[in-house]
């Protein structure tokens, strides 16, 4: 089973600053790569899929890069709406996996 | 739009059999992706339960592998999981979503609660 360990834990930031998040995976998994949001109370939302492209809707503040075994999420001019968890996961052969979750909160 | 609910008991005691339905409005099962179940854990991270096509090609967690079903019913536009042997350890908001094999999770259902009692 691949393993997505994510990193930090939790950001502390204010409105308007940068988020990056960090997804690393235990082994190659091409770009097969996605990002989640999550806020209290309800479902994920697609955000990212295949490493880099945003799904329909997704602001352009949001953007990921990463190939192989490192991926990254920035998020830019933070809103207070995008204080919420955020989850990578992967697909291959050999199953689905998400990440542990990385939390953005308010500073 | 293309919009998911679980529907199914909220309470299953334990050792016994949790059963739950997604039914799929505004996409039809039959014309493709591949559509699946993930849960949560109160307070914990997501963890991917199995994906299912409509062709009834299906994989799994492989944790899960042995107490898991899932099944579609294109008359219905549903799916189904069943996780046999329940224990607290089950207790979970459980998703269900389109995607997971070929494509990422693109719409959810907003999840059902279900708790395992003793």
């Amino acid at each position: 089973e691949i393993v997505l360990t994510q990193s930090p834990g939790t950001l502390s930031l204010s409105p308007g600053e940068t988020a990056t998040l960090s997804c690393r995976a235990s082994q190659t998994v091409r770009n097969f790569v996605a990002w989640y949001q999550q806020r209290p109370g309800q479902a994920p939302r697609l955000l990212i899929r295949d490493a880099s492209n945003r799904a329909a809707g997704v602001p352009a503040r949001f953007s990921a890069s990463g190939s192989g075994t490192d991926f990254t999420l920035i998020i830019s001019n933070l809103e207070p709406e995008d204080f919420a968890v955020y989850y990578c996961q992967q697909r291959n052969y050999d199953g689905l996996t998400f990440g542990g979750g990385t939390k953005v909160q308010i500073k | 739009q293309v919009q998911l609910q679980e529907s199914g008991p909220g309470l299953v005691k334990s050792s016994e059999t949790l059963s739950l339905t997604c039914t799929v409005s505004g996409f039809s099962i039959s014309s493709g992706y591949f559509w699946g179940w993930i849960r949560q854990s109160p307070g914990k991270g997501l963890e991917w339960i199995g994906n299912i096509y409509h062709s009834g090609t299906a994989y799994f967690n492989s944790s899960l592998k042995s107490r898991v079903s899932i099944s579609v019913d294109t008359s219905k536009n549903q799916l189904s999981l069943t996780l046999r042997s329940v224990t607290a350890a089950d207790t979970a908001v459980y998703y269900c979503a389109r995607g997971g094999y070929n494509d990422p999770f693109d719409y959810w259902g907003q999840g059902t609660l279900v708790t395992v009692s003793a």
